[in-house]
C-alpha cells in the first residue's frame, strides 16, 4: 500500500522569505501527486496536481512542486510567501491498485507565516 | 462550477444521539468520499460511494454509515455519537477515470459532541 510522509510537522517562514515543503511517498510506481492546502476553518482546496511529464508543476498563488521519481519525492516550494499562506499543506499520491480515486494523505505540514 | 457543498457547516450532537451529514455536488462526478479530520492528524477516509456502490473501511466499517439517494446527494449517518465522534467531516467528489484521482473537497462539517 502507498504510504507518504511529510516530515515537517510545523514550519515557521518570515513574510517574503521562500518556503519549501517535504514530501515522499513509498510506490515504486510513478503515481499521480496532489498537494492539497486547508486555510483555517475550511475544507482541502486542491493547490497543484501532477500526472505526467515535466516533473516540475506549476500551482495557484505562485506555488509549484517538484517530482523526482529517483527520489519518490514531491516537494512544494514557494519563492516568496504571504501572511495568507499560513495554512496547513497536505502531500497525497493516490493509494496504489483500483479505480476508487482513493488517496492517502500525508499527515499535514502547518504553515505559519510572521511578519 | 466545481462546488461541493455541505450541510450544516456545524452541528452539536449528543452522546448517543444520531447525526446525519449531507454533501452535495453537481459536476456529474461518480464517487463521492467521506473523511474524518482532527486536529494535527491526516484526513482519514471513512467510505466512498462509485456509483450506487458503497465502499467502508475496514477499520470504520461499523461506525458509520452512508446513503446516496441520487448521484448529486450522499449522506453520512452515526447512529449513536460518543466523544471521539467529534472532528471535521469533509465531503469529496470526483470522477476517477476520466479524470484521474482529483478530488473536489467541500467546506466541511465540524461536528461537535457532547
Amino acid at each position: 500500500a502507498q504510504s507518504v510522509t511529510q516530515p515537517d510537522a510545523r514550519v515557521t517562514v518570515s513574510e517574503g522569505a521562500s518556503l519549501q515543503l517535504r514530501c515522499k511517498y513509498s510506490s515504486s510506481v510513478t503515481p499521480y501527486l496532489f498537494w492539497y492546502v486547508q486555510y483555517p476553518r475550511q475544507g482541502l482546496q486542491l493547490l497543484l496536481k501532477y500526472y505526467s511529464g515535466d516533473p516540475v508543476v506549476q500551482g495557484v498563488n505562485g506555488f509549484e512542486a517538484e517530482f523526482s521519481k529517483s527520489n519518490s519525492s514531491f516537494h512544494l516550494r514557494k519563492a516568496s510567501v504571504h501572511w495568507s499562506d499560513s495554512a496547513v499543506y497536505f502531500c497525497a499520491p493516490p493509494r496504489t491498485g483500483g479505480l476508487s480515486g482513493k488517496l492517502t494523505f500525508g499527515e499535514g505540514t502547518q504553515v505559519t507565516v510572521i511578519s | 462550477d466545481t462546488t461541493v457543498k455541505q450541510n450544516p457547516r456545524y452541528k452539536l450532537a449528543r452522546v448517543g444521539k444520531p447525526v446525519n451529514l449531507i454533501c452535495s455536488q453537481t459536476m456529474n462526478h461518480d464517487t463521492m468520499y467521506w473523511y474524518q479530520k482532527k486536529p494535527n492528524q491526516a484526513p482519514k477516509l471513512l467510505l466512498f460511494y462509485y456509483d450506487k456502490i458503497l465502499n467502508r473501511e475496514a477499520d470504520t466499517f461499523e461506525k458509520f454509515q452512508s446513503s446516496r439517494p441520487n448521484n448529486s446527494f450522499c449522506s453520512l449517518y452515526i447512529g449513536s455519537a460518543g466523544l471521539e465522534y467529534s472532528a471535521m467531516y469533509l465531503c469529496a467528489s470526483s470522477r476517477p477515470r476520466d479524470w484521474g484521482y482529483e478530488q473536489y473537497f467541500g467546506p466541511g462539517t465540524r461536528l461537535t459532541v457532547l
